[in-house]
């Protein structure tokens, strides 16, 4: 199976910070990874699919990046309603998994 | 609009079997992969078991291969999941969730989500 490792599991920033979360799989999975924010109480949400594509209606300012192994979602400009958990998710082959999640809060 | 919509949660004693349903309506049903993926209270994401658009092609989380079967009716609009064998660490909210790509593919990110069904195992 696929193990995919978040980093950091926590993170405190401010309000117009550049935010990076990175996601390393346990082997390669070329593009095959997607993005999702979550809320509490609330469903995920995908921001991102096939590592760097934006999801239709996701503010610019979210981004992804890498390949194979080694993959980063980047936030530009942090702002309010991005305090959230984020996941990053593999759907190279069964059985899909996701990364353990890196909570983003307020600083 | 675009919905998904879970139902058939509730409490199960350890050992015994529950039902999921999750209905779909505001789009082309078999033009794509469904999945359910669940969250135990306050931890992370868990993929449980997804199927292409006609069912051919199936996965399981290690967790519940064997005890958990994933099923669709796609002249019902409707996914569903037999949970048999339960056991306390099957407790969590269960998401339905729509594969992203309308070719129907099973490997896929996850693009629409129901709101979840709580399950909980506990004697």
């Amino acid at each position: 199976d696929i193990q995919l490792t978040q980093s950091p599991s926590f993170l405190s920033a401010s309000v117009g910070d550049r935010v990076t979360i990175t996601c390393r799989a346990s082997q390669g999975i070329s593009s095959y990874l997607a993005w999702y924010q979550q809320k509490p109480g609330k469903a995920p949400n995908l921001l991102i699919f096939a590592a760097s594509s934006l999801q239709s209606g996701v503010p610019s300012r979210f981004s992804g990046s890498g390949s194979g192994t080694q993959f980063t979602l980047t936030i530009s400009s942090l702002q309010p309603e991005d305090f959230a958990t984020y996941y990053c998710q593999h759907f190279n082959s069964f059985p899909l998994t996701f990364g353990g999640g890196t909570k983003v809060e307020i600083k | 609009e675009v919905q998904l919509v879970e139902s058939g949660g509730g409490v199960a004693r350890p050992g015994e079997s529950l039902r999921l349903f999750c209905a779909a309506s505001g789009f082309t049903f078999d033009d794509y992969g469904m999945n359910w993926v669940r969250q135990a209270p306050g931890k992370g994401l868990e993929w449980v078991s997804g199927l292409n658009w006609n069912g051919g092609r199936i996965g399981y989380a290690d967790s519940v291969k064997g005890r958990f079967t994933i099923s669709r009716d796609n002249a019902k609009n409707s996914l569903y999941l037999q949970m048999s064998s339960l056991r306390a660490e099957d407790t969590a909210l269960y998401y339905c969730a729509r594969g992203r790509s309308i070719t129907g593919a099973v490997y896929d990110s996850f693009d629409i989500w129901g709101q979840g069904t709580m399950v909980t195992v506990s004697s």
